[in-house]
């Protein structure tokens, strides 16, 4: 059974970094690209960033370029996302998915921005 | 940068009903390989999104037979061929032609 499972969220003050994880199991994680994509309160799905499956492409909107890094661990079979520069407007649930097609996803985590 | 509109914003519909949402992108999603990346998920309350239709037109294993899709170029749509009461919740579009976007989603309600 595939499960993507995500940590690390919480509550921050805007402008310092945070670092969230996504574990990865029942499929071969170093075969596929992965995702993270952001809900903010009430709001629809935005996609924040995605990595290649060797972790040497990374894609990211301009909303988060310059502040945000995805990087992946295959041998731990973990995604993760570098959170730097954080605004309010990052509050939101983060999910991790995986591409091309977005078939999974996790069950998500609370990121809150306020000080 | 590619945005998809998705319409109606919010669709009343009564048990057994048949109805579509659309989904419009501002530039033609057929990738250079021929393949068109528009696919479609639900997200019930409460719960993250699950996959319905990959690749336009194809139905994702485990999803009921009344989904379907069709379009192409820049018009899509979803069809549900007789609403069931799990079906009830927020419809995205998604492009991965053109880096990925969302669609601003269309909620489907009991009537």
């Amino acid at each position: 059974e595939v499960q993507l499972v995500e940590s690390g969220g919480g509550l921050v003050q805007p402008g310092r970094s945070l670092k969230l994880s996504c574990a990865a199991s029942g499929f071969t994680f170093s075969n596929y690209y992965m995702a993270w994509v952001r809900q903010a309160p009430k709001k629809g799905l935005e996609w924040v960033a995605t990595i290649s499956t060797s972790g040497s492409r990374t894609y990211y909107p301009d909303s988060v370029k310059g502040r945000f890094t995805i990087s992946r661990d295959n041998a731990k079979s973990s995604l993760y996302l570098q959170m730097n520069s954080l605004k309010s407007e990052d509050t939101a649930t983060y999910y991790c998915a995986r591409h091309v097609s977005f078939d999974y996803w996790g069950q998500g985590v609370m990121v809150t921005v306020s000080s | 940068d590619v945005v998809l509109t998705q319409t109606p914003p919010t669709l009343s519909a009564t048990i057994g009903q048949s109805v579509s949402i659309s989904c419009r992108s501002s530039q033609s999603l057929l990738h250079s390989n021929g393949n068109t990346y528009l696919h479609w998920l639900l997200q019930r309350p409460g719960q993250s999104p699950q996959l319905l239709i990959y690749s336009v037109s194809r139905l994702e294993s485990g999803v009921p037979n009344r989904f379907s899709g069709s379009g192409s170029g820049t018009d899509f749509t979803l069809k549900i061929s007789g609403v069931e009461a799990e079906d009830l919740g927020v419809y995205y579009c998604v492009q991965g032609t053109h880096a990925w976007t969302f669609g601003g989603g269309t909620k489907l309600e009991l009537k």
